[in-house]
């Protein structure tokens, strides 16, 4: 098992461009969730999903975030337009129920 | 409201020196503790559950529900545990963790 897959590793855009992440979780786990991790905030919730429906949306910070799990071995979040305080890690982890997470490699964003 | 509480950013020790990073936490049921590890840029870790009660790495924490606590302990501390620390709850019915801040833990030689 190749564990929780992101990509890319790293991506740095422009402001104002868009930026989209991608995740495939592990198979057979039925719940995903996005991090962002900052120094100041550490992690942040910022939606799951159980069997590919958004259940909690509510650390999304706003309009031009949105996330997508069209199937059970993808989703993706999106930022459109991006801005600098973007800037961050975000993790994508997947759990067969509340056992304890697996964490993807975290996809290193840097909007300039 | 459920929060997590960890209120150390940086815990600096000697090698072989006892460790305890605190975690506190507010809910009003009966939650799932974790402490998950983070070791410089690589991906986050489940280090061990409460209900497990098992040691890791030489870690333990036990689960408080008196004091409302999940501290991280490590009677003799070495260097290869230097890394981000973070303790998470999950409340019942729910697969959400919510994490704390983290603590660094930074082991000297």
């Amino acid at each position: 098992d190749a564990g929780v897959i992101q990509s890319p590793r790293h991506e740095v855009t422009e402001m104002g461009q868009e930026v989209t992440l991608r995740c495939k979780p592990i198979s057979g786990h039925n719940s995903l969730f996005w991090y962002r991790q900052t120094m100041m905030r550490g992690l942040e919730l910022l939606i799951y999903f159980n069997n590919n429906v958004p259940i909690d949306d509510s650390g999304m910070p706003e309009d031009r975030f949105s996330a997508k799990m069209p199937n059970a071995s993808f989703s993706t979040l999106k930022i459109q337009p991006s801005e600098p305080r973007d800037s961050a890690v975000y993790f994508c982890a997947s759990s067969p129920r509340s056992v304890g997470y697996t964490f993807g490699s975290g996809t290193r964003l840097t909007v300039v | 409201a459920q929060r997590v509480t960890q209120p150390e950013k940086l815990l600096s020790v000697f090698k072989g020196a006892p460790v305890e990073l605190k975690c506190n936490y507010s809910y009003s049921g009966s939650p799932e503790l974790f402490w998950y590890v983070q070791y410089s840029r690589q991906r986050l870790q489940l280090l061990l559950r409460h209900i497990s009660r098992e040691s890791i790495k030489g870690f333990t924490a036990d689960l408080n529900k008196g004091e409302t606590s999940f501290h991280l302990k490590k009677p003799f501390a070495q260097e290869e545990d230097s890394a981000m620390y973070y303790c998470a709850l999950s409340g019942t019915n729910t697969d959400k963790l919510i994490f704390g801040t983290g603590t660094r833990l930074q082991v000297f030689p």
